[in-house]
């Protein structure tokens, strides 16, 4: 069964440190999300691709984010310089098109910064 | 501005017992879907069961279904034979529009479910 594959699962840095984050979404799928999960709450969307184009990243600080699918399949989520809120769970989803309902969530990248 | 409410932090059932966890959601829209994700431990959110806002019956997949009213705004998620493995964090989303105009899904802060054997 096809998989959003996500990495690396885990991460601890130091603030003020760069960090960054990889997606593989679903072969074929044009739409991927990055979500922002912070313990006890629900996902937050970043930033939306469809191929290689954002659609909507109005929720992503720009100042210190910073999100990529260049050839429209893979994707890097990047924060730069890292800061203690930005402790959460980053989720990766892809789905077959912008409109279809169902999204395909990964593993996550679980990020802790000290 | 769209807006999903889970006024249930935690959930206990009994195994092999129904259970009905709460949304209910704020929209301007005419055009909206609704959904429901299972996230275990592990973290992945999995998706359960969608309701387009247009459609006259409610939503079942299996186990789950959506007791979708419209006019009270709200879209309860019923999980019939509860098992030990539906023991995860349940969240309702909704995506304003529908098909090619749908825009980001809004999630609730989620309930935790535990199956008691």
């Amino acid at each position: 069964e096809a998989e959003v594959a996500q990495s690396p699962r885990y991460k601890i840095t130091e603030k003020s440190q760069a960090v960054a984050f990889w997606c593989d979404p679903i072969s074929g799928h044009a739409t991927l999300y990055w979500y922002r999960q912070i313990l006890g709450q629900g996902p937050e969307l970043l930033v939306q691709f469809q191929d290689e184009s954002v659609v909507d990243d109005s929720q992503l600080p720009k100042d210190r984010f910073s999100a990529e699918r260049l050839k429209g399949v893979d994707s890097t989520l990047k924060i730069q310089p890292a800061e203690l809120g930005d402790s959460a769970m980053y989720l990766c989803a892809s789905s077959f098109l912008a409109a279809t309902y169902e999204q395909y969530f990964g593993p996550g990248t679980r990020l802790t910064v000290t | 501005a769209q807006k999903i409410t889970q006024t249930q932090p935690g959930m206990f059932v009994q195994e092999k017992e129904a259970v009905t966890l709460d949304c209910t959601y704020d929209t301007s829209d005419q055009s909206y879907g609704l959904f429901w994700y299972k996230q275990p431990s592990s973290g992945e959110m999995i998706f359960l069961i969608y309701q387009g806002s247009y459609d006259e019956q409610n939503a079942t997949e299996g186990r789950y279904s959506l007791n979708f009213q419209k006019a009270r705004k709200s879209a309860n998620l019923v999980i019939s034979a509860s098992q030990l493995g539906d023991s995860a964090m349940y969240f309702c989303a909704m995506r304003e529009g529908l098909g090619t105009n749908a825009g980001k899904s809004t999630f609730g802060d989620g309930t935790t479910l535990t199956v008691k054997p």
